[in-house]
Parts: C-alpha cells; structure tokens; sequence
C-alpha cells in the first residue's frame, strides 16, 4: 500500500480485557513507532523498533502493554487487562532512516479505543 | 523542562491574516525540526522541515529556525478557514532511539 494502515480504526472493548492493535509500515521503511495520543492532548511516545535491533520499550506506560514487529513489517501493540485510562487514539508511524538528521515520519491513521 | 514545548492556544487568527506558532526546544544538539499538522480526528501529516538556521518558505508557509534562542517557529499567510487544526513542533533528540520528540500541540483557529 501507499501508506501507513493500522487496524481495526475503531475499537470498543470492556474494562479488564486484552486488546491487540495493529500496523502495516510503509514498504521498505525501517523505522516504526508508536504513539498514544489522549482527547485533546499531545503524542505520547511508546515504542520504537529498528529493523532487527532490540526496541526502545521506554515509553511503554505499565508492563500491560507490549509490543512486537517481525523484521521490517507488520507490528501488534498489544494492551492486557485494560483500563478506561487506556481509551486513546494510538498511532502508528514509519520512517525510512535512522542514524539520519532526517527522519520524516508517515503516520497511519490511528485506532481509536475506547474502554467502557 | 520539556523537551519542546508549545503554547497550547487556543490561537485564533482571522482569515487573511498572518497566523504565528512558536515552539522551543531544550537539547542545543537538535539538527531538525518538523511542523506536522492535524486535523480533528485525523493523523498528523508533515507540511514542513528545517534545518538550518533562518527562514525556509513552502507556498504559504515560512518555518524560521534559531538554533541560537533555541526555537522554531510557523508562519502561515493568508490563513484560510482550511487551515484550522492543530499544529505539532517536532524535534530530533541527538542519542534518543526514538528520534523525533513531539510537541502537545498549538490549536489553531481561522475565523472567516
């Protein structure tokens, strides 16, 4: 595809049950991340993957959430045990380069959960 | 300190006018700088980029750059009604994995 995809766009689930998230990168971008971004609020940075090398899990907000990436493709944001403060847009994006001043970023156009 | 900060606004400009959107950012070894627009409910897409100190001009849009005051800054003339959304500063942290530190945003409103 042309862009960034994630899926599903819309999620509703309950308080207490695991969710998983998904994102296709850009085809031949390295780079990958995650972002959650609350109603109204800024990007909050979760997760970075580069190729093959270890992630950079530093903005991952409890050990609830965790993610995966196989290689240069798809990944899964996956939420155990979910909270209402859980609810947020979460974005994926991509980037082609990183150990580059420039690092444009593609983002996908978000999975917006909700949790009830 | 944050990393980058912006004013949150609400901004409001009315149409024809010059809107004017300011970030600073705390690392001095910072080499780019991005503007990334979003629309409610949409994801952010990039509209500009800058690195090197002073103005880069993109149709009605400037970035300016002062890497010595540490800022960056927006510029959008003859701002139309379109151009009504949130604008995020993005910011490449020299060491950092995740290489780009965003901005929680300036909301921008143009008033026809």
């Amino acid at each position: 595809g042309a862009g960034v995809s994630q899926s599903p766009s819309n999620k509703v689930t309950e308080k207490g049950k695991d969710v998983e998230l998904r994102c296709d990168p850009i085809s031949g971008h390295t780079a990958l991340y995650w972002y959650r971004q609350r109603l109204g609020q800024g990007l909050e940075f979760l997760i970075y993957f580069q190729g093959n090398s270890a992630p950079d899990k530093s903005g991952l907000p409890s050990d609830r959430f965790s993610a995966e990436r196989t290689g240069e493709s798809v990944s899964t944001l996956t939420i155990q045990r979910t909270q209402q403060e859980d609810s947020a847009v979460y974005l994926c994006a991509s980037s082609t380069r990183q150990f580059s001043s420039y690092n444009e970023q593609f983002f996908g156009p978000g999975t917006r959960l909700t949790v009830l | 300190q944050k990393e980058v900060e912006q004013n949150s606004g609400p901004l409001s400009v009315p149409e024809g006018a010059i809107a004017s959107l300011n970030c600073t950012y705390s690392d001095r070894g910072s080499q780019s700088f991005f503007w990334y627009r979003q629309y409610s409910g949409k994801s952010p897409e990039l509209i500009m980029f800058i690195y090197s100190n002073g103005d880069k001009e993109d149709g009605r849009f400037t970035a300016q750059l002062n890497k010595a005051s540490q800022y960056v800054s927006l510029l959008i003339r003859d701002s139309q009604p379109s151009d009504s959304a949130t604008y995020l500063c993005a910011v490449n942290i020299p060491g950092s994995a995740r290489q780009l530190t965003f901005g929680s945003g300036t909301q921008l409103t143009v008033l026809p």
